[in-house]
C-alpha cells in the first residue's frame, strides 16, 4: 500500500530563513505525490503536486518540491520564510485499492515562523 | 468558481446525541469525500462517493456513522449516537473524478465537532 511519512511534527524557522519540510513515501508503483497546507480553522489547500512529469515541482506561495526516486523523498522547500507561512503542512500520496484511487495523508508538520 | 461549502462550522453536543453535517461540492465534481481529522493528525478518509454511489466506506464506523449523497450533488454525514472520541474536524472534499490525473481534491473549511 502507498503511504507517506513526514519527519518532524514541528519545525521552527526564523523569518527569511530556508523552509525544509520532509516527506518520504512508500510505493511499489510510480507515485503521485501532493503537498497541502492548512491554515488555522480552514480546510486544506493544494500547494503542489507531482504526477511523473518534471521532478522539480513549483507550487503556490513560492514553495517547491523535488521528487527523488533514489531517496523515496518529496521534500517541500521555500527559500525565504514569511510570517504568513505559519501553518500545518501535509504530504499525501495517491493510493490504489479495490475501490479505486484515493489520497493517503501523512500526520502533518506544523511550521512556526519566528520574527 | 465557488469552493466546497460546509455547515455548520462548529458544533458542540453531548455524548449519545446525534449530529449531522452538510457538504456542497464544487459544481461538476463527481467525487465527494468525507474525512475525519483528529487534533494533531492527518485527515482520515471515512467515505468516498462517485456521483451518488459509495466507492469506499471501509473506514466508516457503520454502527454509528452514516452518509448519503442524494442526486449526486450535496451530501450529509450523520453520527448517532456520538461518542467522546468523535471529537474532531470533519472535512468534505471533492474532485472531478477518481482518475489519477483528475484526483486533485478541493477541501471545504470543515466542521469542528466537540462531544462533551
Amino acid at each position: 500500500a502507498q503511504s507517506v511519512t513526514q519527519l518532524g511534527s514541528h519545525v521552527s524557522v526564523s523569518e527569511g530563513a530556508l523552509v525544509l519540510l520532509r516527506c518520504n513515501y512508500s510505493s511499489s508503483v510510480p507515485p503521485y505525490l501532493f503537498w497541502y497546507v492548512q491554515y488555522p480553522n480552514q480546510g486544506l489547500q493544494l500547494l503542489l503536486k507531482y504526477t511523473s512529469a518534471a521532478t522539480l515541482v513549483k507550487g503556490i506561495n513560492g514553495f517547491e518540491a523535488e521528487f527523488k526516486k533514489s531517496e523515496t523523498s518529496f521534500h517541500l522547500t521555500k527559500p525565504s520564510a514569511h510570517m504568513s507561512d505559519a501553518a500545518e503542512y501535509f504530504c499525501a500520496v495517491m493510493a490504489y485499492s479495490n475501490s479505486g484511487y484515493a489520497l493517503n495523508f501523512g500526520k502533518g508538520t506544523s511550521l512556526l515562523v519566528t520574527p | 468558481e465557488a469552493g466546497v461549502a460546509q455547515s455548520p462550522r462548529y458544533k458542540i453536543i453531548e455524548k449519545r446525541q446525534s449530529v449531522a453535517f452538510w457538504c456542497n461540492p464544487i459544481s461538476g465534481h463527481a467525487t465527494l469525500y468525507w474525512y475525519q481529522q483528529i487534533l494533531g493528525q492527518g485527515p482520515k478518509l471515512l467515505i468516498q462517493f462517485q456521483n451518488n454511489g459509495v466507492v469506499d466506506d471501509s473506514q466508516l464506523p457503520k454502527d454509528r456513522f452514516s452518509a448519503e449523497r442524494l442526486k449526486g450533488v450535496d451530501s450529509t454525514l450523520k453520527i448517532q449516537p456520538a461518542k467522546l472520541e468523535d471529537s474532531a474536524v470533519y472535512l468534505c472534499a471533492s474532485s472531478l473524478d477518481t482518475s489519477p490525473r483528475r484526483l486533485e481534491q478541493y477541501f471545504g473549511p470543515g466542521t469542528r465537532l466537540t462531544v462533551t
